[in-house]
């Protein structure tokens, strides 16, 4: 049974570029959520993807957007990158319905930008 | 005042002690509960779900009390394979959920 998977592990950009980060959700599960972690903090919640949909957002800016696949895999795109984006940016995966709402994390993907 | 609040320790204690971590909560919505361990550059894996009539496994004891907005997680006999941080975690929602996370609490177990 696959866990949640990632990829890139690591990635290293300058700023104002932009970036594209992707995740697997577990097998059996339809809802991805992204987080990003910065150094010392709790993860923050950017957006949560169901049925190719947004379905919740967090404070995050514009320039965080995702998409997500008919085969439940997603993506989440950073453009216009800052500093302040470096952190490690994980990806989470539930079955919708399911009370309680449990998810499962991938490994992540560690930005630092330049 | 932060959606989910933890005492950030660190918490230095024996192996063999009792440890308890506190966890207190302010939106009224939140739906879902949960206890995450994190160990350093790695990601949250959840340690146990947490209900109003409590629930334990092995060593660890989670509760919840709904009226105080308040969680708790007791770790008994702690081992030196404890040493982590432990996040608490609030899903508020349901059907389209927003997950708060605790800052955390770091824990560390010493010989």
């Amino acid at each position: 049974d696959a866990g949640v998977t990632q990829s890139p592990t690591h990635l290293i950009k300058t700023r104002g570029q932009q970036v594209t980060l992707r995740c697997s959700p577990k097998s059996g599960h339809d809802t991805v959520s992204w987080y990003q972690q910065a150094l010392g903090q709790g993860p923050q919640f950017i957006f949560q993807y169901y049925e190719e949909e947004e379905r919740q957002r967090g404070n995050f800016p514009d320039r965080f957007s995702g998409h997500q696949f008919p085969n439940y895999s997603s993506e989440l795109n950073v453009n216009a990158l800052l500093l302040g984006d470096s952190a490690l940016y994980l990806c989470a995966s539930s079955l919708s319905g399911r009370v309680p709402d449990t998810q499962y994390f991938g490994p992540g993907t560690r930005l630092t930008v330049l | 005042r932060k959606e989910v609040e933890q005492d950030p320790g660190p918490f230095n204690v024996p192996e063999g002690a009792t440890v308890a971590f506190n966890c207190t909560y302010s939106n009224s919505a939140s739906q879902s509960f949960f206890w995450y361990r994190q160990d350093c550059r790695k990601e949250p894996k959840l340690l146990m779900s947490v209900y109003s009539s409590g629930n334990e496994d092995g060593r660890f004891t989670a509760q919840l009390n709904r009226a105080s907005q308040y969680i708790s997680l007791l770790i008994r006999d702690s081992k030196l394979s404890d040493s982590a941080t432990y996040l608490c975690v609030v899903n508020i929602g349901t059907g389209g959920f927003k997950t708060i996370f605790g800052a955390g609490t770091r824990l560390f177990v010493k010989a």
